[in-house]
C-alpha cells in the first residue's frame, strides 16, 4: 500500500524558515517524481514544485510564487522527500501536501498533510 | 498562465446526475485530471487522463473532454459523493494548473 506521511509543520515567524518531510512507502521511491502542493485555508490547490527521478537527474521545478525561497530535496537511501522553506511570508500558510506523480501530469497519491503556519 | 475556471458549487438530488464543468482554452487539447476533496481531507484522484479511472473509484465518475470545456460526471449521486472537486491539467508554463474548485452538496 502506498503511503506518504509529512512531518515537519508547525509556527513561524514572519521571515522564517521550516523544513517538512515526507516519508514514503509501499512503491519504489526513487522511480517517481515527487511534489509539493499547497492548499492555504479554505482555499484552492496550488502546486509549489516538484523533484524528478534519478533517472531524470532529480532537477526541480517551482512555482513562481516560491522560486528562490523553497528548495525540494530528496533522500532515495530513506525513501524521503523534503521542502526547505526560507523567507516564510503570511501568504505561506497553508496545509502542504506531499504528492506521488507519475510522471504524466498528475499526481496519483497524496500524504495528509502538515500544516505550516506564518504569523507573527 | 493558464487558467481553469470551476462553478463555485453544484448540487444534485440523491440518486441524480451531477455535472460539474472546467472550462480553459482549447483544454480539449490538454489531458485533464480530476480529484476530489472531502473536508479534512487530502485529495484523491478521480479521473485521470480525461476519462480514466483509477483502481476503486467508481464506475460512477466519468469523465470527457473537448473544445474549451472538460466534465465531471457523477451518476447516481450518493451523500459520499459531498465533497469538493477539482480539475487539473499540465501546462508547460506553470506547469501544473488547479481549476478554482466546485462543492458538491447532495440534496
Amino acid at each position: 500500500e502506498v503511503q506518504l506521511v509529512e512531518s515537519g509543520g508547525g509556527l513561524v515567524q514572519p521571515g522564517g524558515s521550516l523544513r517538512l518531510s515526507c516519508a514514503a512507502s509501499g512503491f519504489t521511491f526513487s522511480d517517481h517524481y515527487m511534489d509539493w502542493v499547497r492548499q492555504a485555508p479554505g482555499k484552492g490547490l496550488e502546486w509549489v514544485g516538484r523533484t524528478r527521478n534519478k533517472a531524470n537527474s532529480y532537477t526541480t521545478e517551482y512555482a513562481a510564487s516560491v522560486k528562490g525561497r523553497f528548495t525540494i530535496s530528496r533522500d532515495d537511501s530513506e525513501n524521503s522527500l523534503y521542502l526547505q522553506m526560507n523567507s516564510l511570508k503570511t501568504e505561506d500558510t497553508a496545509v502542504y501536501y506531499c504528492a506521488r506523480s507519475p510522471g504524466s501530469g498528475w499526481f496519483d497519491y497524496w500524504g495528509q498533510g502538515t500544516l505550516v503556519t506564518v504569523s507573527s | 498562465s493558464y487558467e481553469l475556471t470551476q462553478p463555485l458549487s453544484v448540487s444534485v438530488a440523491l440518486g441524480q446526475t451531477a455535472r460539474i464543468t472546467c472550462g480553459g482554452n482549447n483544454i480539449g487539447s490538454k489531458n485533464v485530471h480530476w480529484y476530489q476533496q472531502k473536508p479534512g481531507q487530502a485529495p484523491v484522484l478521480v479521473i485521470y487522463r480525461d476519462s480514466n479511472r483509477p483502481s476503486g473509484i467508481p464506475e460512477r465518475f466519468s469523465g470527457s473532454n473537448s473544445g474549451n470545456t472538460a466534465t465531471l460526471t457523477i451518476s447516481r449521486a450518493q451523500a459520499g459523493d459531498e465533497a469538493d472537486y477539482y480539475c487539473q491539467v499540465w501546462d508547460g508554463s506553470t506547469p501544473y494548473v488547479f481549476g478554482t474548485g466546485t462543492k458538491v452538496t447532495v440534496l
